[in-house]
């Protein structure tokens, strides 16, 4: 089976940290995204990457950035992170861009 | 216009029942569809890929319409372990490639 693996469930930090939500994939995916997903907004991407090193912004990119320094890691930065970054933070990886999608557990994060 | 649209319901049935969803996109040029579940506080997981010809698996199947720019989903003989989020998914290039998801539809199934 395909996993996805989130490093964190639930997070809580303060207004202004710096915080790392990592990834990693154990299929060799070519492809990893990030997206959050609120109430009312469904899934949105965020960032997303089709190789190592490579990254390319998804619709809401403003105050994150990301790291896919090898294939089975893709990271989440939120720079200084704000109250309106609280949300559900999903991973996921494909082998192409438009075959199944195969999801991380979700980070529940919480800035306060 | 959003790029996909759902009705978020929710929709509740009894156990026995035979339930139906439709989704609407925008882009023509879409390639891929595809049915997603999302249980509660759980990540979405593939339900089905929806092929132009229609396909079924079990007491679900999808279907496409392209002319219009909507694909379905019709659950038979509905379990209670079929309340969950129906997320609708749609392949696009808006610039880049990428899966497009609806913001769900919630099924209540009641015995």
């Amino acid at each position: 089976d395909v996993k996805v693996t989130q490093s964190s469930r639930y997070l809580v930090k303060r207004t202004g940290e710096k915080v790392f939500l990592e990834c990693v994939q154990d299929m060799d995916h070519e492809n990893m995204f990030w997206y959050r997903q609120d109430p009312g907004l469904g899934l949105r991407l965020i960032y997303f990457s089709y190789d190592v090193k490579m990254k390319e912004k998804g619709d809401i990119p403003e105050g994150y950035s990301v790291s896919r320094e090898k294939k089975e890691r893709f990271s989440l930065i939120l720079e200084s992170a704000s109250t309106n970054q609280t949300s559900m933070y999903l991973c996921a990886s494909s082998p192409q861009w438009d075959t199944e999608a195969f999801f991380g557990q979700g980070t529940r994060l919480t800035v306060v | 216009r959003k790029e996909v649209e759902q009705d978020p319901g929710p929709f509740n049935v009894p156990e026995g029942a035979t339930v139906a969803f439709n989704c609407t996109y925008s882009n023509s040029a879409s390639q891929s569809f595809f049915w997603y579940r999302q249980d509660c506080r759980k990540e979405p997981k593939l339900l089905m890929s929806v092929y132009s010809s229609g396909n079924e698996d079990g007491r679900f199947t999808a279907q496409l319409n392209r002319a219009s720019q909507y694909i379905s989903l019709l659950i038979r003989d509905s379990k209670l372990s079929d309340s969950a989020t129906y997320l609708c998914v749609v392949s696009m290039n808006t610039g880049f490639q990428k899966l497009v998801f609806g913001t769900g539809t919630r099924l209540l199934v009641s015995p």
